[in-house]
């Protein structure tokens, strides 16, 4: 069964350091997500993709934050600088479009120091 | 905006005892509903959904059933086991529109810890 590749799964970095994320959804999906997890919370959106294209970044920290998915396959999510609050679970998902059902990556833990 | 709303837990229950994690939703339109379950250290899996009211939506022993009058997706498994120990998450997906297309989004609840004893 195809799945939703995320790597690292663990990172752990210093506050100020720059760092990276990277998603490979499942083949033929056109919609991609990142997520944002809090310890304890439930996964808030923080940017979706509809192919190679933003079509909701309106909860990502911009000033921060940036995504990109330029071939419209594979996605990198870039924290810099990183915060101690930044401290959380990053989800990516895909769909096939962006009324089916999403499926979810393993996530990377990121720890800020 | 949308909101899903989650008993709070943490839930504690025996092998075999019945379960019941209730949700609650605020939306506007006719949104889909869903259950996501997360083991400890791993991405969401999808439980169950339902995509319209009255809808029933059931796998692994698991159903929730889709009540557009009381706004509820409430889950409930007849018996439960060890094995099902997790975090379970309500969501809610609702379409928006921008330049002429239209988009879904997920909305989650905050999560209901589900620990089952031998």
């Amino acid at each position: 069964e195809a799945e939703v590749a995320q790597s690292p799964r663990y990172k752990i970095t210093e506050k100020s350091q720059a760092v990276a994320f990277w998603c490979d959804p499942i083949s033929g999906h056109a919609t991609l997500y990142w997520y944002r997890q809090i310890l304890g919370q439930g996964p808030e959106l923080l940017v979706q993709f509809q192919d190679e294209s933003v079509v909701d970044d309106s909860q990502l920290p911009k000033d921060r934050f940036s995504a990109e998915r330029l071939k419209g396959v594979d996605s990198t999510l870039k924290i810099q600088p990183a915060e101690l609050g930044d401290s959380a679970m990053y989800l990516c998902a895909s769909s096939l479009s962006d009324i089916e059902t999403q499926y979810f990556g393993p996530g990377t833990r990121l720890l800020v120091l | 905006g949308n909101s899903v709303t989650q008993m709070e837990g943490p839930v504690t229950l025996s092998e075999e005892a019945f379960l019941t994690i209730n949700c609650t939703y605020t939306a506007t339109g006719y949104p889909s509903l869903f259950w996501y379950v997360q083991y400890p250290g791993e991405g969401l899996q999808l439980l169950l959904k339902a995509t319209k009211a009255d809808d029933k939506g059931s796998n692994k022993g698991f159903e929730a059933t889709y009540r557009k009058e009381t706004t509820s997706f409430h889950l409930e498994k007849g018996s439960v086991q060890v094995s099902d120990s997790a975090v379970y998450f309500c969501a809610l997906s609702d379409r928006w529109s921008a330049g002429g297309t239209s988009y879904g989004k997920l909305t989650f609840g905050q999560g209901t810890i589900l620990t089952v004893h031998p």
